[in-house]
């Protein structure tokens, strides 16, 4: 069965630095999305991405993140400057034909900024 | 954000019996509402979904109801197996917006 990868499982990183969390979705999905769960807390929409651009972002997807699909298979989460509050397991997801509104998620990338 | 609610952070049921997980909701353009379960360290998994043109849907031990009226939702699993222990997310989309998803609910069947 098709399925979300996530790259890596686990990242850690200094408060201020830079991460590229990486994503290969479901190959003839469209639509793909960044969530996040602190621990502890609910499941959080960042992101929405389909046809090479934005279609809907979260209050707390500021300037400091980004989203890019470089090609064809792949789509990253960048943070600029890391903060301590970004710690969280982030999910990508993405959905595709016949049903849109059903989004299958990749396992997570545990970020912990220290 | 509270457009969707699971009240019970947990329930507990012994393996055989009916567990029944519910879920509430405010925004009255949701129009899909899904089921996912998750264990630790893993992302969510799909297991059942509704439309809002439907006021149940049923996939094996799996049932999900839907009462439109009162913006509520229920997954009944039946019977309920050890293997059934995770935490169960409820989640509703808007015109194929963005899921929003509840708190989650802990599920643990004992054997």
């Amino acid at each position: 069965e098709p399925e979300v990868t996530q790259t890596p499982s686990h990242q850690v990183t200094q408060m201020g630095q830079e991460v590229i969390l990486r994503c290969v979705p479901i190959s003839n999905h469209l639509y793909f999305y960044w969530y996040r769960q602190i621990l502890g807390q609910k499941v959080e929409f960042l992101v929405s991405f389909y046809n090479n651009e934005i279609s809907e972002k979260s209050e707390i997807f500021d300037d400091q993140f980004s989203v890019e699909r470089p090609d064809g298979s792949n789509f990253t989460l960048k943070i600029r400057s890391t903060k301590l509050e970004d710690s969280a397991m982030y999910f990508c997801a993405s959905s595709g034909p016949p049903t849109n509104e059903k989004l299958f998620f990749g396992s997570g990338t545990q970020l912990s900024v220290l | 954000d509270q457009q969707v609610k699971q009240n019970s952070p947990s329930l507990s049921v012994q393996e055989g019996r009916i567990s029944i997980l519910n879920c509430d909701y405010t925004n009255s353009m949701f129009d899909y509402f899904l089921w996912y379960k998750k264990y630790p360290a893993e992302g969510p998994t799909f297991l059942i979904s509704i439309s809002s043109i439907k006021d149940k849907n049923e996939d094996g031990r799996f049932t999900v109801f839907l009462n439109k009226s009162a913006k509520h939702l229920s997954l009944h699993i039946v019977p309920s197996q050890p293997g059934d222990s995770a935490v169960y997310f409820c989640a509703a989309s808007a015109f194929g917006n963005k899921l929003v998803f509840g708190a989650g609910t802990i599920l643990r069947v004992k054997s």
